[in-house]
């Protein structure tokens, strides 16, 4: 079955840089959520979208935004990056027609490391 | 204090042993929990998902939930190697729409040894 595909899977970026990490979701998947991870804890809620239009907001900093494209892909950008952002940044999907309606499955991640 | 708290071991245990994982939370607006395994540098797969109080049985795994006391378990009977990975425990506040975060615990490192 396919799974979230997230690109790149390992970023290496220097402080004050700019980064974008893309997430493709399920097919028939209308809503994408963005976590963040960092070394040795749970991952913390960023930002969702359902339907193209941002649906929730969690502890996403204002360099940071999101979007969701008219295919529901979903970009994350990331500006003046900061050595805390340094972390496993995921993508999760949700919608009709999975095997748990409206349970989110996660995408393999992005490791991103700002030097 | 963390809405959701959860042991974050590690917990080491021999294989075919019992495994018992447990999160407590503090808002009872929480009406979705699930646990999720993530094995090292992976994203977390989905293992159990419940919205109602009681036992929830599912192979090897059973996920238990006591919303009276803010409690969830997951058990893991006849552990495998194959088991040894991070458990997260999640919950949800809203359900039956396509929107809602998922507030996760900590995670517990388990290994289970031959």
């Amino acid at each position: 079955a396919a799974g979230v595909i997230q690109s790149p899977r390992h970023l290496i970026k220097e402080k004050r840089e700019t980064a974008t990490l893309k997430c493709y979701p399920i097919p028939r998947h209308d809503t994408v959520y963005w976590y963040q991870q960092g070394p040795g804890q749970d991952p913390q809620f960023l930002i969702s979208f359902y339907e193209k239009m941002q649906s929730d907001k969690g502890s996403i900093p204002d360099r940071f935004s999101a979007q969701q494209f008219s295919d529901y892909h979903s970009e994350l950008n990331m500006s003046s990056l900061e050595l805390g952002d340094s972390a496993l940044y995921f993508c999760a999907s949700s919608g009709t027609g999975t095997r748990v309606p409206d349970t989110q499955y996660f995408g393999p991640g992005t490791r991103l490391t700002v030097l | 204090q963390k809405e959701v708290e959860q042991d974050p071991g590690p917990l080491s245990v021999p294989e075919g042993a019992i495994v018992s994982l447990n999160c407590t939370y503090s808002n009872s607006a929480f009406q979705y929990f699930m646990w999720y395994r993530q094995y090292s540098r992976k994203g977390p797969e989905l293992l159990m998902y419940t919205y109602s109080s009681g036992n929830k049985e599912d192979g090897r795994f059973t996920a238990q939930v006591d919303k009276s006391s803010k409690y969830i378990s997951l058990f893991i009977r006849d552990s495998q190697p194959s088991d040894s990975a991070t458990y997260l425990c999640a919950m949800k506040l809203t359900g039956g729409t396509s929107y809602g975060k998922l507030t996760f615990g900590q995670g517990t490192i388990l290994t289970v040894h031959p």
